[in-house]
């Protein structure tokens, strides 16, 4: 049973560009969730999604971020126009069912901006 | 708003000793409480939980404590080992939240010395 794939591992952008990361959770998990980890933090929440739905993106910027969770493919989280505090590391992370603390990290995607 | 706490950046422990990571809380609607490991350029492990109704859990070499009238909690290895130097996250899950989401601290990078 393969665990959480993120692709790519390292991605580059210009200011300006835009970042598309991708998150395949675990075969059967159909909630995914986004953190994100700025140098020398810890993993900050950003959104909830199960299949088809968000359920909760209070921690996402309100502004240039978004992500989905189709009912065929990886979730997709898209960063529009980065700027250099977008730099950090974006971990996915699934789970099995909801309302649970039982999620798996996948090795997460470093988004450099320059 | 840092409802988690990791007062020590780093902790470095002679192989065989025990070594004790401290995390402190401050949102008494926490109902569980995680520890996850992460090596370099890898995504975080689940270690090791405790449910808020109890006081301790014990996995192998590593055991939870949980002090809820002051909101602590700490993470005992024994007896430590080199392959245990990892950054540890303490983690915290709002059981007034209808998402799961974890609230994560800043992290504690444990050495432990051969």
């Amino acid at each position: 049973n393969a665990g959480v794939m993120q692709n790519p591992r390292h991605l580059v952008r210009r200011r300006g560009q835009e970042a598309r990361l991708r998150c395949s959770p675990m075969k059967g998990h159909s909630h995914v969730y986004w953190y994100r980890q700025l140098p020398e933090e810890g993993l900050k929440f950003m959104v909830y999604l199960q299949k088809e739905n968000i359920i909760d993106e209070s921690g996402m910027p309100k502004e240039r971020f978004s992500a989905e969770f189709p009912k065929e493919g990886p979730s997709i989280l898209r960063i529009q126009q980065v700027v250099r505090g977008d730099s950090a590391a974006y971990f996915c992370a699934s789970s099995p069912r909801a309302l649970t603390y039982e999620q798996y990290f996948g090795p997460g995607t470093r988004l450099t901006v320059t | 708003d840092q409802q988690v706490k990791q007062n020590s950046p780093s902790l470095s422990v002679q192989e065989g000793r025990i070594s004790i990571l401290n995390c402190d809380y401050t949102n008494s609607m926490f109902d569980y409480f995680l520890w996850y490991k992460k090596y370099p350029a890898e995504g975080p492990t689940f270690l090791i939980s405790i449910s808020s109704i109890k006081d301790k859990n014990e996995d192998g070499r590593f055991t939870v404590f949980l002090n809820k009238s002051a909101k602590h909690l700490s993470l005992h290895i024994v007896p430590s080992q080199p392959g245990d130097s990892a950054v540890y996250f303490c983690a915290a899950r709002d059981g007034s939240s209808n998402t799961g989401k974890l609230i994560f601290g800043q992290g504690t990078t444990l050495q432990v010395k051969p």
